[in-house]
């Protein structure tokens, strides 16, 4: 049972345009959210998170939102550039409890020049 | 800057032989993690472990043991190689409290004939 769902396993962006990229979870308890990026043949890089406690957090080119009452979140990358072209993982916790992330499946980005 | 290294990028071993995938991390990070990574299944954790000598099983642990025997190492022990294991092998550490974001090595991509 995905407790956290990464619904499209592929997007297609033009670079320069925004990127969007989503993810909803069903567990209520969790209230920190990280979403990650990993390159073929190496290990995931931390982009940014979120505390449930907060709807948006930014950082340079990329923004997340989190929806509590949808169990949604997103990712935004604005522009899009060729180098962001990776498999992007949402991530979730409930931090006061666990150690353990709970991770989505993942969305592969493609940005063509 | 954290760093996480793991012994090998590559490995080629034969199936029924005992494998040991080393990984360190420089960060004095309490957490270390085990996960592979297969197409279409996102990362799934094997073991991981909050302390010296203490772990946890994660979602997938049959087939692996682990062993923590000083604060910077955590290896993964395949008893005895079998073909389903071949697979990206992901080591990750983070510091205990809530942030809870994980630090990863560069892979170790284990092929089993």
């Amino acid at each position: 049972d995905q407790q956290v769902k990464q619904n499209s396993p592929s997007l297609s962006v033009q670079e320069g345009r925004i990127s969007i990229l989503n993810c909803d979870y069903t567990n209520s308890m969790f209230d920190y959210f990280l979403w990650y990026k990993k390159y073929p043949a190496e290990g995931p890089t931390f982009l940014i998170s979120i505390s449930s406690i907060k709807d948006k957090n930014e950082d340079g080119r990329f923004t997340v939102f989190l929806n509590k009452s949808a169990k949604h979140l997103s990712l935004h990358i604005v522009p899009s550039q060729p180098g962001d072209s990776a498999v992007y993982f949402c991530a979730a916790v409930n931090a006061g409890n666990n150690r353990k992330l709970i991770w989505g499946l993942g969305t592969s980005l493609a940005v063509n020049p | 800057d954290v760093k996480v290294t793991q012994s090998s990028r590559y490995l080629v071993k034969r199936t029924g032989e005992k494998v040991f995938l080393e990984c360190v991390q420089d960060m004095d990070h309490e957490n270390m993690f085990w996960y592979r990574q297969d197409p279409g299944l996102g990362l799934r954790l094997i073991y991981f472990s909050y302390d010296v000598k203490m772990k946890e099983k994660g979602d997938i642990p049959e087939g692996y043991s682990v062993s923590r025997e000083k604060k910077e190492r955590f290896s993964l022990i395949l008893e005895s190689a079998s073909t389903n294991q071949t697979s990206m092998y992901l080591c990750a550490s983070s510091l205990a409290g809530r942030s809870q974001t994980q630090y990863f090595g560069p892979g170790t991509r284990l092929l089993v004939l």
